[in-house]
């Protein structure tokens, strides 16, 4: 079955440690996109890439940066910058391009806490 | 700019009852309309969308949903609610034309809780 893979499920980070959490999909979308999700406050966007080698910032892109090196991946980095990590991470894609109107397929997602 | 609102943290309603989830929206132009569930430490499973056509959607488990022009409104619904059915739920919107990059505004979520 095709789908998206987020690795790991839980993450802990140390301070002033970069951490990366890895979004595979074997689903042939171009179109990639992180979320953060915190309590009450729905799904914010991060980066998102439409296609390889191209990615454009979110609405809450500091504190984080992304690749796009192949169509299947699409990493997120979390690095020092971020001052309040502790969220859910979701990952997502869409099948078609930027003017189509498909659902996005998402992820299972990262939990990241703080040590 | 466009924005979506769900103006309950939390529905409560009793098994066998109708339920109703709102959801209103702001967008210039013809919006995409989506909405989610979410299960405790799950990712986003789709429910239903309105692109156009007949304003009443139906969906995935019996859900349905109803699009209102004039009230900007987008409000899930389902005839006889299941315990099953408690979960966290998101209304989305995706731009229309030619600011469409496929990324999806959400609301804040509302909690559906249902009692036995």
């Amino acid at each position: 079955d095709g789908g998206i893979t987020q690795s790991p499920k839980y993450l802990f980070r140390k301070e002033g440690q970069n951490v990366t959490l890895s979004c595979e999909q074997n689903l042939n979308h171009d179109a990639m996109y992180w979320y953060r999700q915190d309590p009450g406050q729905g799904l914010r966007l991060i980066y998102y890439s439409q296609i390889v080698n191209d990615f454009q910032k979110g609405d809450i892109a500091e504190g984080y940066s992304v690749s796009r090196e192949k169509k299947e991946s699409f990493p997120l980095t979390v690095t020092s910058a971020q001052k309040n990590p502790t969220a859910f991470y979701l990952c997502a894609s869409i099948p078609d391009g930027p003017r189509g109107n498909q659902p996005q397929h998402f992820g299972d997602g990262t939990r990241l806490s703080i040590l | 700019a466009q924005s979506v609102a769900q103006p309950e943290d939390q529905v409560n309603v009793a098994e066998g009852n109708p339920l109703t989830v709102k959801c209103t929206y702001s967008v210039s132009g013809n919006p995409y309309l989506f909405w989610y569930v979410q299960y405790p430490n799950r990712g986003l499973q789709f429910l239903l969308k309105y692109i156009t056509g007949d304003n009443l959607v139906k969906g995935s488990y019996g859900f349905e949903a109803e699009f209102n022009k004039s009230q900007t409104s987008f409000h899930l619904k389902k005839p006889s609610a299941l315990v099953s059915d408690s979960a966290l739920y998101f209304c989305a919107v995706r731009g229309y034309g030619s600011s469409n990059t496929g990324k999806l505004i959400f609301g804040q979520g509302t909690t559906l809780q249902v009692k036995p």
